[in-house]
């Protein structure tokens, strides 16, 4: 299975808002409302930021969230602060048969807070 | 607290086989299905294997399969990873994270992350 696609960058002023797309196929994306997004700091693992599209985990700021239209999903940040500076990563659930199933990363998106 | 931490990475030659471990602690590890998801170095990330809560179901990529082996112990809360026949492409960061449903039965979210262990393949 490809990786789906992301930007390289993309990069905004404190308090703008980015948006990183994430696309993919009919047989990931397209096919299940089952996409997260993480948020990975230099030399650090990654963080979960939202799953099934568009939740967020207990803890994560209302800054962020997502949505997904037909093979491409999005991940919006808000009211950009220096903190969000990190890559991000997109992931879908796909799957293989019935009982079988597997992930799909995205090529991951640095993001700069100019 | 919730926590993952993997050990077993160092330096191998290539065709050689290491094996990595992930302890689980601070949630019902026996209930949760687990995976191992790696980053080479400056490159992005990849999932490699799931394992169901009973070891009864599991999966590979492409990139692995008939080479890595996925395997847990509820009874040590602990999660493995045997690798063999390595090659310089599978040097990265190994990382084990649980996946969560939230309820669905749709094990989508990879939510505790390990701090990731270090594997180089190199003669």
């Amino acid at each position: 299975q490809s990786a789906l696609t992301q930007p390289a960058s993309v990069s905004g002023s404190p308090g703008q808002s980015v948006t990183i797309s994430c696309t993919g196929t009919s047989s990931d994306v397209g096919s299940y409302n089952l996409v997260s997004w993480y948020q990975q700091h230099s030399g650090k693992a990654p963080k979960l930021m939202i799953y099934e599209g568009d939740k967020r985990p207990s803890g994560v700021s209302n800054r962020f969230s997502g949505s997904k239209s037909g093979n491409t999903a999005s991940l919006t940040i808000s009211g950009l602060q220096a903190e969000d500076e990190a890559d991000y990563y997109c992931c879908s659930y796909a799957g293989v048969s019935t009982y079988v199933f597997g992930y799909v990363f995205g090529t991951g998106t640095k993001v700069t807070v100019l | 607290q919730v926590q993952l931490v993997e050990s077993g990475g160092g330096l191998v030659k290539p065709g050689g086989s290491l094996r990595l471990s992930c302890a689980a602690s601070g949630f019902i590890f026996r209930d949760s299905y687990m995976n191992w998801v790696r980053q080479a170095p400056g490159k992005g990330l990849e999932w490699l294997s799931y394992i169901s809560t009973t070891g009864a179901s599991t999966n590979y990529a492409d990139s692995v399969k008939g080479r890595f082996t996925i395997s847990r112990d509820n009874g040590y809360n602990s999660l493995y990873l045997q690798m063999n026949s390595l090659r310089a492409e599978d040097t990265a960061v190994y990382y084990c994270a649980r996946t969560n449903d939230y309820g669905n039965g749709w094990y989508s979210a990879f939510d505790i992350w390990g701090q990731g262990t270090m594997v180089s393949v190199s003669s």
